[in-house]
C-alpha cells in the first residue's frame, strides 16, 4: 500500500543536542509537509517542499530546518531543541499545492521528548 | 481572516448511536475545500472525508457524512453507528487561498469517546 512513513516514532533528545526526524513516501507525491503537534492542539504547519522547493511559515522558528534530498524523502532537523520543542511531528504528502481540493496524506508521527 | 472553530472539547456517544461534531468555518474565498481528519491516540492523522465548497451534495464515505450548510457555513461531520474504535480526536479542516497560493488550517478539535 502506498504510505507516508516516518522514524523513529518515539525520540528522545537532550537539551540543545540536535536532532533530525526523517519522512517517507511512497505516493510518489510533489508536495511534502512538517507539522508540530503539542499535546491536544491542531497541528501547525512547519514548512512544505514542492518538489525541491522550499517553502517555510513566517512564523517558523529559525532552530527547525528541513531538507528534501529526492522526491520520497524529506528530513527535519532541530538543531538545538528546547523543552519547548517537545511534540509530535507530522509529515503529510499531497499532491500539489495549487487547488483547494488538495488532500494532505499524514504519517503516523514521531512524538518528540526533550530532556 | 479564514478560521475552523470546533466548539465542543469533547464528546460521548453510546456505541451504535449516531454522532454529530460540529464545525463552523470563515472564510471569504468563494472556492475552498473543508476536511475530516481523526487522530487516534496513537497519532496518525487518518483523512475521512472531504467536500469542495461547490458540491451540491453533501458528502458521505461510509459510516461518514458530511453535512454541508453553505450558508450558515458549517460543515458537520456525522458519525453513523458509532464503534468502540471511532473513539479517537477529530479535526475539521479548510483549505483556501491564501497570498496567491493555497493553505489548509486546521480547527482545535473534538475528542470522542464512545460507550459500550
Amino acid at each position: 500500500d502506498a504510505m507516508v512513513i516516518q522514524n523513529p516514532r518515539y525520540q528522545v533528545t537532550q537539551f540543545g543536542k540536535p536532532v533530525t526526524l526523517s519522512c517517507s513516501q511512497t505516493l510518489n507525491h510533489n508536495v511534502m509537509y512538517w507539522y508540530q503537534q503539542k499535546s491536544s492542539q491542531a497541528p501547525k504547519l512547519l514548512f512544505h517542499y514542492y518538489d525541491k522547493d522550499f517553502n517555510n511559515e513566517a512564523d517558523t522558528p529559525d532552530n527547525f530546518q528541513s531538507r528534501r534530498p529526492n522526491t520520497s524523502f524529506c528530513f527535519l532537523d532541530i538543531r538545538s531543541p528546547g523543552l519547548g520543542d517537545a511534540a509530535m511531528y507530522l509529515c503529510a504528502t499531497s499532491r500539489g499545492t495549487g487547488t483547494y481540493q488538495e488532500t494532505q496524506y499524514f504519517g503516523p508521527g514521531t512524538r518528540l521528548l526533550v530532556l | 481572516a479564514q478560521k475552523i472553530t470546533q466548539t465542543q472539547p469533547g464528546m460521548f456517544v453510546q456505541e451504535k448511536e449516531a454522532v454529530t461534531l460540529d464545525c463552523t468555518y470563515d472564510t471569504s474565498d468563494q472556492s475552498y475545500g473543508l476536511f475530516w481528519y481523526k487522530q487516534p491516540s496513537s497519532g496518525e492523522m487518518i483523512f475521512l472525508i472531504y467536500q469542495g465548497s461547490y458540491d451540491e451534495q453533501n458528502a458521505t464515505e461510509g459510516r461518514y457524512s458530511l453535512n454541508f450548510q453553505k450558508a450558515r457555513k458549517s460543515a458537520n461531520l456525522v458519525i453513523s453507528a458509532s464503534q468502540l474504535g471511532d473513539s479517537a480526536m477529530y479535526f475539521c479542516a479548510m483549505r483556501g487561498s491564501r497570498g496567491g497560493g493555497f493553505k489548509t488550517i486546521f480547527g482545535a478539535g473534538t475528542r470522542l469517546f464512545v460507550k459500550a
